[in-house]
This record gives C-alpha cells, structure tokens and sequence, in this order.
C-alpha cells in the first residue's frame, strides 16, 4: 500500500514571500501521479497541480510549482509571491496509473495548514 | 472546466435512520466515482469506488452493508449510510474522473456533505 507523508502540519509565511511544502511518499510502483489540493474552510478540494511520474519536468502552475525528485521519493510544493487567498490546508496526494487506463482513488496525506501573514 | 455537485450539502438526523447523498457530475460522464469520508481536522479517507453498473469496491474496514453505493448512471452516484449512528457523524466528498480518451488522471471533487447523526 502506498502512504503519503506531510511533516509539517502548519506553515506560515508573509504576504509576497515564497513558501515551500514538504510531502514524501512511499510506493513500490513505477508509474503513478502526484497532487497537490488546496482545501479552503469551505471545504471544496480545489486542484492546485499534478505531475506524471513518468515525466522528469517538474510541473509548473502560475505561482505554483513544484520539486519531483522521483528517486527520493519527495513532491514539494513551492507557492510563490504567496497571496491572502492562499491560505487553506494543503493536501498532497498519491496516485497509481492502472494498466489498461481505469482509476484508483487518492491517498491523501494528512496535510499542511498555509497561514499567510499580511 | 469540470463540476460536481453534492446534495444535500449538509443533513441532520436521528440515530438509526437512513440518510442519502447524492453525487453528481455536471457536464461529463464519469464512469468512476470515488467517496470519501473526513473528521474534523484530518485528512481524506477513501470510502469506496463507484463503477457505474457495476458493483461497488470498499476499502478495507468500510462496511459495505453501512454505506450503500449505487452508480445507476454516467453521471450521479449515491451513498446511503444505513441505520445512522453518531459516530458516522462526519464529512463525506465524493469525487468523479471525467471519462476522455485524452485522460483519467484527475479526480474533480464535490464540495461534499456534512451528516450530524444525533
């Protein structure tokens, strides 16, 4: 079974500054995806960026981007210029690419709680 | 982009009653969907896969005669939780794959249902 790791339960950081998120995971599996969601105390998971395993370029999303190191097994995620509306728990989540196509339910870490100072 | 909506979006009820959520996807036709379930300040559990016209897959320790999953259609998929007791109180989301050729690699995520069991 796969298990997705977020060691850092909260994070804070100024209006305007960089912010990295830490999330390691652990798979036996050669092909899968990684996420990153953004959950608002609305409660809505809000997508925020994936990254094929197969592909070696770290995605990038606008202000978001992230660090795949495929060997390490670490999918940081950094948010630039972090702004008021960036606040919320972020969840990193694992993904197994069936054979044949198909699709498998996420794992989720336990999270990250973005504070943004102003 | 892609919806999925949830209803009802929050339900009170008394213990040892029957409570429905429905799940539906918007504008694409979703041939999985996927519920989970989250306490209070905790991560996402996958509940179960929904395979519409075939049976439900339940994680390991979801009992299956508890949460009912019908998927009738492309695009709405429900849980019943039977004979409710408060300690199904909780926050369930569901989420659905857009069904393309191009890619089933993204989940889009309901903006899920808060069920209090009194």
């Amino acid at each position: 079974a796969q298990t997705v790791t977020q060691s850092q339960p909260e994070m804070s950081v100024q209006e305007a500054e960089t912010v990295t998120l830490s999330c390691t995971y652990d798979t036996s599996e050669s092909d899968y995806y990684l996420f990153w969601y953004k959950q608002p105390p609305s409660r809505q998971m809000i997508l925020v960026i994936r990254q094929e395993a197969y592909k070696q370029q770290n995605a990038t999303e606008n202000r978001f981007s992230v660090n795949f190191q495929k060997a390490a097994k670490s999918f940081s995620l950094k948010i630039s210029d972090s702004q008021l509306g960036d606040a919320a728990m972020y969840f990193c989540a694992y993904r197994s690419a069936l054979v044949g196509g198909g699709a498998d339910g996420l794992t989720f870490g336990k999270g990250t709680h973005l504070i943004i100072q102003p | 982009g892609a919806v999925v909506s949830q209803h009802p979006s929050r339900v009170i009820c008394k213990s040892g009653t029957s409570v429905k959520i429905e799940c539906r996807s918007l504008d694409f036709q979703a041939t999985t969907m996927f519920w989970y379930r989250q306490f209070p300040k905790q991560s996402l559990m996958l509940m179960a896969t929904s395979n519409e016209g075939s049976k439900a897959t339940y994680e390991q320790g979801v009992e299956k005669d508890k949460f009912l999953i019908n998927h009738a259609s492309l695009t709405l998929s429900t849980l019943t939780v039977t004979s409710a007791h408060p300690e199904d109180s909780s926050f369930y989301i569901c989420s659905a794959d857009e069904w393309t050729s191009a890619t089933t690699d993204t989940q889009y995520f309901g903006p899920g249902t808060r069920l209090t069991v009194l």
